[in-house]
């Protein structure tokens, strides 16, 4: 079975700082999903970014970047020029791409969480 | 264009009793999965529903069941009521094909005492 590990329960950086959440995991799978999902006070898992484990370049979107490391199972985000609206609880996420057209079948399995506190 | 809808937003039941959570996916979705948050933890999938369908199930009890409508929308029951089922119960939509993006609803926050 797939694991998640986040061994950071909280992190703080200050606003316009960049910051980077850590995330590891095992799989015995060479094709696979990793996610980050930001989860604010109104409770609703909000996609930030996804990675294909096939894909060798890492994905950005806008001030959200990910390093990740196939060998080293490891899969961190970094959040550069934070911003207040940042602040949230962060999970990482994956996802067994196992399935072929019935991908929709596989499940997420979720890290613990990061609580991310951003200061003015 | 509705995400997914989930109720009611809050609620408290007593040990013992029963419940039942719903569901509504966003247009064009397919598919339903059920997550369990308890506080301060990541989500744990529960079970998934596809063509009216339990097609995964995680490593939950029979307590908890479900049902999937001919519109897609989807309930989550859970009998005989434990403390430890207090938690945040969220539901994820998806389409079938594909990579299978989830839509996520903001949960249903179930206190028993």
């Amino acid at each position: 079975a797939q694991t998640v590990t986040q061994s950071q329960p909280e992190m703080s950086v200050q606003e316009a700082e960049t910051v980077t959440l850590s995330c590891t995991y095992d799989t015995s799978e060479s094709d696979y999903y990793l996610f980050w999902y930001k989860q604010p006070p109104s409770r609703q898992m909000i996609l930030v970014i996804r990675q294909e484990a096939y894909k060798q370049q890492n994905a950005t979107e806008n001030r959200f970047s990910v390093n990740f490391q196939k060998a080293a199972k490891s899969f961190s985000l970094k959040i550069s020029d934070s911003q207040l609206g940042d602040a949230a609880m962060y999970f990482c996420a994956y996802r067994s791409a196992w399935g072929g057209v019935l991908q929709g079948a596989q499940k997420l399995v979720f890290g613990q969480g990061t609580r991310l506190t951003i200061n003015p | 264009d509705a995400g997914v809808t989930q109720s009611p937003t809050h609620l408290i039941k007593t040990r013992g009793q029963q419940v039942t959570l719903r569901c509504s996916p966003k247009s064009g979705h397919d598919t339903v999965s059920w997550y369990q948050q308890a506080l301060g933890q990541g989500p744990q999938f529960i079970f998934q529903y596809y063509e009216e369908e339990e097609r995964q199930r995680g490593n939950f009890p029979d307590r908890f069941s479900g049902h999937q409508f001919p519109n897609y929308s989807s309930e989550l029951n859970v009998n005989a009521l434990l403390l430890g089922d207090s938690a945040l119960y969220l539901c994820a939509s998806s389409l079938d094909a594909g990579w299978g993006g989830y839509t996520f609803g903001s949960g249903t926050r179930l206190t028993v005492v």
